[in-house]
């Protein structure tokens, strides 16, 4: 399956911007979804698994959320600031295809 | 604290195998509560998961890479390998080891990345 989010976005600090990850086939609810972040320069990081939960440090302007309807997820990050400007990857399983990369959202803070 | 370092040459030719080792702080490969994964990103690109292994001997790879992956494990040094063969400049990437825990049925998080090691391919 194939999972796929827009190319970027762009918002101004203390707005709330909604990446989407939309899965091709197969129902995005049959897999929990992971979102994460990765600043220039560096590895990964969580900020969402199983749909929607927060490791611990990541601040609750982060959420996640599934909609059965689109088939899609969706990263919410609310109160922007400007240390979120960062790449955000959306990351799901299914036992054929094992494990599927969205290919990432440019998330500009200005 | 659990830490993942890769390490590996930075430059490898052109129809040469590639690899790579990760070492393993504060966990054990052979635990069976985790998958171990590479991940890798081209310059200015995404992520594209390569493989993994997990401690029942069971490894799985992208279909993608058409078999010229390979992950295994060094349970006495504690480290996982990638070797990847006959490279060509598309395998130039920021090389990943990272850490799958599977807290819940359905779910697959890859909770710890290692920092990542830049592999060029060029004669």
């Amino acid at each position: 399956f194939i999972l796929t989010q827009p190319h970027s976005m762009s918002e101004s600090p203390g707005k709330t911007v909604t990446i989407s990850c939309t899965r091709d086939s197969g129902s995005i609810a049959s897999n929990y979804v992971q979102w994460y972040q990765q600043r220039p320069g560096s590895s990964p990081t969580t900020v969402i698994y199983e749909d929607n939960k927060r490791p611990s440090g990541v601040p609750d302007r982060f959420s996640g959320s599934i909609d059965s309807s689109s088939n899609s997820a969706s990263l919410t990050i609310s109160g922007l600031k400007t240390e979120d400007e960062a790449d955000y990857f959306c990351q799901s399983y299914d036992s054929t295809t094992h494990v599927v990369f969205g290919g990432g959202t440019k998330l500009t803070v200005l | 604290q659990v830490q993942l370092q890769e390490s590996g040459p930075g430059l490898v030719k052109p129809s040469e195998t590639l690899s790579l080792s990760c070492s393993v702080a504060g966990d054990s490969v052979n635990s069976g509560d985790h998958y171990w994964n590479w991940i890798r990103q081209p310059p200015g690109k995404g992520l594209e998961w390569i493989g993994y292994w997990y401690v029942i001997g069971s490894t799985f790879y992208n279909p993608s890479l058409k078999s010229r992956a390979g992950v295994s494990v060094d349970t006495s040094n504690n480290q996982v390998s990638l070797t990847l063969t006959s490279v060509s400049a598309a395998d130039t990437a920021v090389y990943f080891c990272a850490r799958a825990t599977l807290s819940a049925p359905g779910s697959f998080w890859l909770d710890l990345w290692g920092p990542g090691t830049l592999v060029t391919v060029s004669s």
